[in-house]
């Protein structure tokens, strides 16, 4: 597909459990945000990678988050034990990373629910 | 810390009407300023944006959007509006470092546009 594709559309979970959200970004972009936008709320940034690095994971909320992207390519937020505050909807964004003034482009995001 | 402040949680206006969306950021740096526009059951996209130059921007469908720097406002405007601009629309910011830009959202304005 052309755009930023993201699996699954929803997950419903429960409490304690551990999940595992996917990102395809865009065929050829080397950059990749994952951001989480709750209920009422604009999305707000958890982690930048630039290839297969993360090059800043300053809004993963607690030690329970955590992202990779092994081949540079596909990128994958774990979350361990979670928790009903975690209920919100995940995005993922992919830009070319060639210059910080890259467009990024949204995937349609994985609506979690934590009962 | 960045913050931006989107005034009207929801809008609702007739066809035809002019709109004006207010945006203001915190931080008194240089800046790029975004509009992102989620229609419903669609995914986030790029309206229109500002880097430098020009303080008035042109989007896409319509939209503009003027950069007052001395009052760290990025308002959205559209002359008259349809009703296929029925949907939520966020205002963002980010500081360029270091090669990336990492988004600070505001919490979206509900536009619903009554034919």
């Amino acid at each position: 597909g052309a755009g930023v594709s993201q699996t699954p559309s929803n997950k419903v979970t429960e409490k304690g459990k551990y999940v595992e959200l996917r990102c395809d970004p865009i065929s050829g972009h080397t950059a990749l945000y994952w951001y989480r936008q709750s209920l009422g709320q604009g999305p707000e940034f958890l982690i930048y990678f630039q290839g297969t690095g993360a090059a800043d994971d300053s809004g993963l909320p607690n030690d329970r988050f955590f992202a990779v992207r092994p081949e540079g390519s596909v990128s994958t937020l774990k979350i361990q034990r979670t928790e009903r505050g975690d209920s919100a909807v995940y995005l993922c964004a992919s830009s070319l990373g060639t210059s910080g003034n890259d467009e990024q482009f949204f995937g349609p995001g994985t609506r979690l629910t934590v009962l | 810390a960045q913050s931006v402040s989107q005034h009207n949680h929801h809008v609702i206006l007739s066809e035809a009407a002019s709109l004006e969306l207010g945006c203001n950021y915190s931080y008194g740096g240089t800046v790029n300023l975004f509009w992102y526009v989620q229609y419903p059951g669609q995914h986030l996209q790029l309206l229109l944006k500002y880097f430098s130059g020009d303080p008035l921007v042109k989007g896409i469908k319509g939209f503009e959007a003027e950069f007052i720097k001395s009052k760290f406002s990025f308002n959205l405007r559209k002359p008259s509006v349809q009703w296929s601009d029925t949907a939520e629309y966020f205002c963002a910011v980010t500081q360029f470092s270091g090669g990336y830009n990492k988004l600070i959202f505001g919490a979206g304005t509900r536009l619903a546009v009554h034919p």
